[in-house]
């Protein structure tokens, strides 16, 4: 039973380019979410997505990002145009039931760690 | 301070000795987390505490909660150099649209000497 897969694990890009960071949630979890987390820092939560919806981007820069969890294949987090400011380790997590009014536990990825020279 | 802040913010200690590490946070929550987190990876799930639960058990690991003083510890019995990693505490806020949208804090970094 594989976990929660992200790939690519390291991505460089330059300033000005896009990165486009995947995520495979665990079999059978249908919520995905993807957090960032910058250096000596803790996480910070993004976006919660279901199949085709965005339930909450609250956590989401206004602009350049944007993530989607399609009917089929992985979900996407993309970063258009990256500052480096934008290097960090992004993280997804999935779950097999929503939150609701009450968290559970998340399984999170190993995580994709983007640098932006 | 901020919602799920840790301390102490690193800790040193030999084999077989105990860890503690605290958490802090701000506002009601539905329920708080630990996790842990080696160097260059995933985060990996502890434990979780409700907010109607004080002490919890899990294997080597022992959690508190306290929401009058709006405080959780976690506790390491007989440490090993395996424990070595960075331990965070995430709390669930309670009300409004908590999907899944954990408040993690800075986290302790833990050191366990052989």
């Amino acid at each position: 039973n594989a976990g929660v897969m992200q790939n690519p694990r390291h991505l460089v890009r330059r300033r000005g380019q896009e990165a486009r960071l995947r995520c495979s949630p665990m079999k059978g979890h249908s919520h995905v979410y993807w957090y960032r987390q910058l250096p000596e820092e803790g996480l910070k939560f993004m976006v919660y997505l279901q199949k085709e919806n965005i339930i909450d981007e609250s956590g989401m820069p206004k602009e350049r990002f944007s993530a989607e969890f399609p009917k089929e294949g992985p979900s996407i987090l993309r970063i258009q145009q990256v500052v480096r400011g934008d290097s960090a380790a992004y993280f997804c997590a999935s779950s097999p039931h929503g939150g609701g009014l009450n968290t559970g536990e998340l399984f999170f990825g190993e995580g994709s760690r983007l640098t932006v020279l | 301070s901020q919602q799920g802040e840790e301390d102490p913010q690193a800790l040193s200690i030999q084999e077989g000795e105990n860890a503690t590490m605290n958490c802090s946070y701000k506002t009601s929550i539905n329920n708080l987390q630990w996790y842990r987190q080696n160097s260059g990876r995933g985060l990996v799930h502890l434990i979780l505490i409700r907010s109607n639960e004080r002490e919890k058990h899990s294997g080597r690991l022992r959690v508190t909660l306290d929401t009058s003083k709006k405080s959780s510890s976690l506790l390491i019995t007989a440490s090993r150099a395996a424990d070595t990693a960075s331990y965070f505490c995430a709390t669930d806020v309670r009300g409004g649209t908590s999907y899944g949208k954990l408040t993690f804090g800075q986290g302790t970094i833990l050191t366990v000497h052989p």
